[in-house]
């Protein structure tokens, strides 16, 4: 069946722009997660969805980061403002219903490539 | 704070056996350990999953002290398509960030 998608591919803003990046996940997966990944790094947890909870938004490094799920499906990572320091792939999970605690298998996407000028 | 530590850089030879070891000195009684493995331009892929003791699956082992404050996935014999990136994942009970990778460990395989 088909993965967890994710688009664009890459994305090329200028410095102050707002940016949507989308990501469709495995049908039948409640459980929806958000990286951030700059250059060489390891993954950075942003946010968590799951099912019709209330999603956890620990991670976002600041409140021009915010995220939407519709649905329980897609979901759309927005950056606003954005600044030179948000340039990293964005990776997008999906995995079964899961606790925080004891995640299930996750699914990655390809990622999205943002690059601010 | 809760992280996870792992050795930045591992080499090893076709063939050979290679065991990463993971720390994870805050891990809760509930936590699992997990392992994913990154190619270049790639999402991580899971690898297997662990709570204690230890788990096999037709690619890799992993390995869970009685402390559970460290793991070490087991690779049997590898070859050059596993270079890659090799994160350890634990679902901390504590703190502000559920999910923490570690920074993973660069495998390179060298013929």
């Amino acid at each position: 069946g088909a993965g967890v998608s994710q688009s664009p591919s890459n994305k090329v803003t200028e410095k102050g722009k707002d940016v949507e990046l989308r990501c469709d996940p495995i049908s039948g997966h409640t459980a929806l997660y958000w990286y951030r990944q700059s250059l060489g790094q390891g993954l950075e947890f942003l946010i968590y969805f799951q099912g019709n909870s209330a999603p956890d938004k620990s991670g976002l490094p600041s409140d021009r980061f915010s995220a939407e799920r519709t649905g329980g499906s897609v979901s759309t990572l927005t950056i606003q403002r954005t600044q030179q320091e948000d340039s990293a792939v964005y990776l997008c999970a999906s995995s079964l219903a899961s606790t925080s605690y004891s995640p299930y298998e996750q699914y990655f996407g390809p990622g999205t490539r943002l690059t601010v000028t | 704070l809760a992280k996870t530590t792992q050795p930045i850089s591992m080499d090893s030879y076709e063939g050979q056996e290679v065991n990463i070891t993971c720390s994870h000195n805050n891990i809760a009684t509930n936590d699992y350990i997990t392992w994913y493995q990154q190619f270049p331009s790639q999402g991580p892929r899971f690898i297997i999953q662990g709570y204690k003791t230890k788990v096999t699956n037709e690619v890799a082992s992993l390995f869970i002290p009685a402390d559970r404050k460290s793991s070490t996935l087991s690779l049997p014999r590898v070859s050059l398509s596993d270079t890659a990136v090799y994160y350890c994942l634990v679902a901390f009970n504590s703190g502000n960030t559920p999910l923490v990778f570690g920074k993973g460990t660069r495998l390179s395989v060298i013929a």
